[in-house]
């Protein structure tokens, strides 16, 4: 199995909290990918990064940020939880071009 | 953006049956195209990858083919299992390395 891992994985938060997501990879890959995922929508993604401190927004990226400092790490932020932000946020990583994709197990993320 | 659309949405059948489940794309610049599957509370696990030059990848009894002029992939599984039910996704990521998913096919086997 791919070396990634999410974490937290399960977290209930406050509406107005801030909210940090992480997470963490041992294959050295380049791409690191945030989704979300809710019923009926499948999963969409957030932002991705294909380096260190280079990211770009991906279809649902407002209310979130996300940062890259290290190769093997690429946090997710939600600067003010809201209520439409519940949802399983999975990360993903890929080395490039024609190699496959890995997910993590999913953080469970419930604002209330 | 990358459309991927996948059908049906969902398929019941019982144990035993060879099945065929469909992706199509609207942007014919890929790498490659993944299938994943997803089971009830987990994480995706990638099933195949076929490269942008092939036509077909095999895994045991899982068959991935890709016409990429077409927009198209399907995944067929022989001899379907209990065990096979689940959520199937395919991905095309772009030339920019983006990945966009459909929602998805549940499948259930029935024993």
């Amino acid at each position: 199995d791919a070396g990634i891992t999410q974490s937290p994985r399960h977290k209930v938060t406050e509406t107005g909290t801030p909210v940090t997501l992480r997470c963490h990879q041992t294959e050295n890959h380049r791409y690191m990918y945030w989704y979300r995922q809710d019923p009926g929508h499948g999963l969409r993604l957030i932002h991705y990064s294909y380096g260190v401190k280079d990211t770009d927004k991906g279809e649902v990226s407002d209310g979130y940020s996300v940062s890259r400092s290290k190769t093997e790490d690429f946090l997710l932020t939600l600067e003010s939880a809201t209520s439409s932000q519940t949802s399983v946020y999975f990360c993903a990583i890929l080395g490039g071009g024609n190699t496959e994709a890995f997910f993590g197990q999913g953080t469970r993320l419930t604002v209330v | 953006k990358q459309e991927v659309t996948q059908i049906p949405a969902a398929l019941s059948v019982p144990e035993g049956e060879n099945l065929v489940l469909n992706c199509s794309f609207t942007d014919s610049a890929i790498y490659n195209l993944q299938w994943f599957r997803q089971d009830p509370g987990k994480g995706l696990t990638s099933l195949l990858l076929i490269q942008s030059s092939q036509r077909e990848q095999t895994s045991g009894r899982l068959n991935a083919s890709l016409d990429k002029s077409s927009g198209r992939s399907t995944l067929y599984i022989a001899a379907s299992q209990p065990g096979d039910s689940a959520t199937y996704l395919c991905a095309a990521p772009n030339t920019g390395n983006q990945f966009y998913f459909g929602t998805g096919t549940s499948l259930t086997v029935i024993p």
